[in-house]
């Protein structure tokens, strides 16, 4: 099938340091999304990603899409104990078709 | 704006029972789609909705079905509950019309315990 595969699962920093997450899939995406769910909470929409070697910035956090459109990342910088949360990357069927597969989430923890 | 939500919060049922779950989504949304979220399998899509009419569905047992009514909202239901249906249920729901999708409005969930 046509997954997206997330890595680290887990990533523990101490409050202050970078963190990276990577979303990597065999097939070329058309697009991804990510997306951060808060410990108890629901999934909560960050950006999503279109063009080739596209990168945006939200404050500490930078996403980024491949060259290839194959992979993605986001990377904090200077992390917050209000960072904490699992964050997941999206990808969506091409060819019209709406079916989302979510990556398996990476979980961040902030020891302060 | 209200934000996506979902009835019940958290139930508890036994083997065997049926389940029926509420979304209402944001209001000007038409597509509602649907989520099982486990913490072995992650986030699965169930299906989706728009106008009324399932355009997709995730790979899932007959024994989840859902509907979406006239105003948008919509239910879901899973019969014959088995212990394995213990999960987080989502919904949301997305202003967008075409099949790719936009950005997805996560209501807050309802978590489903079968004994």
């Amino acid at each position: 099938g046509q997954q997206v595969m997330q890595i680290p699962q887990y990533q523990h920093v101490q409050e202050g340091e970078d963190f990276t997450t990577y979303c990597n899939s065999s097939t070329t995406l058309s697009n991804i999304q990510w997306y951060k769910q808060r410990p108890g909470g629901h999934p909560v929409f960050l950006i999503q990603l279109v063009k080739s070697g596209e990168v945006k910035k939200q404050k500490r956090l930078t996403f980024q899409f491949g060259e290839a459109k194959k992979n993605s990342s986001l990377h904090i910088t200077a992390t917050q104990t209000t960072d904490v949360g699992t964050y997941f990357c999206a990808r969506h069927a091409s060819g019209g078709s709406y079916i989302p597969t979510f990556g398996r989430g990476t979980s961040l923890i902030v020891h302060p | 704006k209200a934000g996506v939500t979902q009835t019940p919060r958290y139930l508890i049922k036994t083997r065997g029972q049926q389940v029926t779950l509420s979304c209402s989504p944001i209001s000007g949304h038409r597509s509602v789609s649907w989520y099982q979220q486990t913490p072995g399998q992650g986030l699965q899509f169930l299906f989706e909705y728009f106008s009324e009419t399932q355009r997709n569905k995730g790979n899932f047992p007959g024994r989840f079905s859902g509907r979406q009514f006239s105003n948008s909202r919509s239910e879901m239901n899973v019969s014959t509950l088995e212990l394995g249906d213990s999960a987080l249920y989502l919904c949301a729901s997305s202003s967008h019309v075409t099949g790719s999708a936009g950005e997805l409005f996560f209501g807050e969930g309802s978590r489903l315990t079968v004994l």
